[in-house]
């Protein structure tokens, strides 16, 4: 089985930097995304994971460590259009993506 | 049209009804997916398709019925739900089963009275 877990919200303000943690226990592990789900929205691809280390993408990146089972997707100079829910997602080998609850995440001016 | 289109945008039925959501994808890819998303709750994954054949069912209730005519049109049909039903129901689609980077579609709201 899997288990996925991330907080359930956040708050930020304007210009910070902010660091939404993810944790998971999952066999056969073939990668971890981050998605990202305006309200009302699709969910849309962020970054991808599947090697020790940070991945960097302009205002975002996303870190992972696979002995420990953690990865984080740290956002900077946040922007208020940067509020949404932030999903963490595992690949396994063979099977769809498994998703995280999602972490809400709030900016504020 | 471009990326993954889902119809209707919004469905209210009742428990008796039965109903079909639709969902349309201009990417060129050949597996296909349902999920459902309901608040407080990790996205569910319910039905994969891979080159029109279903590859995955999540022990998914048989009142939800997934139909898939050609690698780009993905139905679910509906009938006999329950409240609990109530959700957002997501198609994405990629390249193929194995692929990593899902595209989704804006959802279908689903309420069941």
């Amino acid at each position: 089985g899997q288990n996925i877990d991330q907080p359930t919200e956040m708050t930020a303000t304007e210009g910070a930097i902010v660091q939404i943690n993810c944790t998971y226990q999952t066999s056969g592990f073939n990668g971890l995304f981050w998605y990202q789900q305006h309200a009302g929205e699709a969910p849309t691809f962020l970054s991808y994971n599947v090697l020790d280390g940070l991945e960097e993408k302009g205002r975002f990146s996303s870190f992972l460590s696979r002995s420990k089972g953690y990865s984080y997707l740290l956002l900077k100079e946040l922007q208020m259009k940067d509020s949404a829910s932030y999903l963490c997602a595992v690949k396994q080998a063979g099977t769809a993506l498994i998703f995280g609850k999602g972490t809400t995440l709030s900016v504020s001016s | 049209e471009t990326g993954v289109t889902q119809t209707p945008r919004h469905l209210v039925m009742g428990m008796t009804n039965k109903k079909s959501l639709k969902c349309e994808q201009h990417l060129g890819h050949n597996a296909m997916y349902w999920y459902k998303q309901s608040a407080k709750k990790p996205l569910e994954l319910m039905f994969v398709y891979n080159f029109k054949e279903q590859t995955e069912n999540n022990s998914v209730p048989s009142r939800f019925s997934p139909e898939c005519p050609n690698s780009s049109h993905l139905f679910l049909h509906l009938h006999t739900l329950q409240p609990e039903d109530s959700a957002l129901y997501l198609c994405a689609s990629s390249q193929e089963s194995g692929a990593n980077v899902l595209t989704f579609g804006a959802g279908s709201r689903l309420t069941v009275l």
